[in-house]
């Protein structure tokens, strides 16, 4: 069981803004900074949306960002786009469980 | 440009052994330290196993450790996996990730070599 908990899925329409929240043990999401987002099409291999918390790769659109707060993680899209709709997973270097963790991702639907 | 091609995979009788190939290309890969992850069909991802750029550090997800080890030829451009002790739950495709140097995340990933352990 992954120490990351996410929803299993959430939903939006075009346009609107949807969070995805990953909720750790405070040994994890609160203590480290090393936390990233990784979306994953079916098919494809994952890709590197957000990482340290907050900070996005070069080629990412800035309508994706990333927060933390306590002992939660955040992803949040706006502006969303039919292109959107993937699998989102959050990661998390360090922790008691483990060197590194992901949480058990959640399902973006673009309605 | 940057590229990890995973191979290796096949079926396996629980029990057995495989040993999964990751060639990297596109970078100088002795600089970078190197990420084995697995995902079970229709599941998510889960991280197995990191090995540091000069292959002196190790550390693995605690359900392979014992089982799995990762190593790496650097003159090669190759990074490991060996799989021993197979069990059913270790069916997933498994991808090699490239560490941002500096950075905590993957930056680089393959497509995955399917490894199925089945009677």
């Amino acid at each position: 069981q992954s120490a990351l908990t996410q929803p299993a899925s959430v939903s939006g329409s075009p346009g609107q803004s949807v969070t995805i929240s990953c909720t750790g043990t405070s040994s994890t999401v609160a203590d480290y900074i090393y936390f990233s987002w990784y979306q994953q099409h079916p098919g494809k291999a994952p890709k590197v949306m957000i990482y340290d918390v907050n900070k996005r790769p070069s080629g990412v659109s800035n309508r994706f960002s990333g927060s933390k707060s306590g002992n939660t993680a955040s992803l949040t899209i706006s502006g969303l786009q039919a292109e959107d709709e993937a699998d989102y997973y959050c990661c998390s270097y360090g922790g008691s469980s483990s060197y590194v963790v992901f949480g058990g991702g959640t399902h973006l639907t673009v309605l | 440009q940057v590229q990890v091609v995973e191979s290796g995979g096949g079926v396996v009788q629980p029990g057995g052994s495989l040993r999964l190939s990751c060639a990297a290309s596109g970078f100088t890969f002795s600089n970078y330290g190197m990420h084995w992850v697995r995902q079970a069909p229709g599941k998510g991802l889960e991280w197995v196993a990191f090995l540091r750029y000069d292959g002196t550090n190790e550390f693995y997800l605690d359900s392979v450790k014992g089982r799995f080890t990762v190593s790496r030829d650097n003159s090669k451009n190759i990074l490991y996996l060996q799989m021993n002790s197979l069990r059913l739950e270790d069916t997933a495709v498994y991808s090699c990730a490239k560490e941002h140097s500096g950075y905590y995340y993957f930056d680089s990933w393959g497509q995955g070599t399917l490894v199925i352990v089945s009677t």
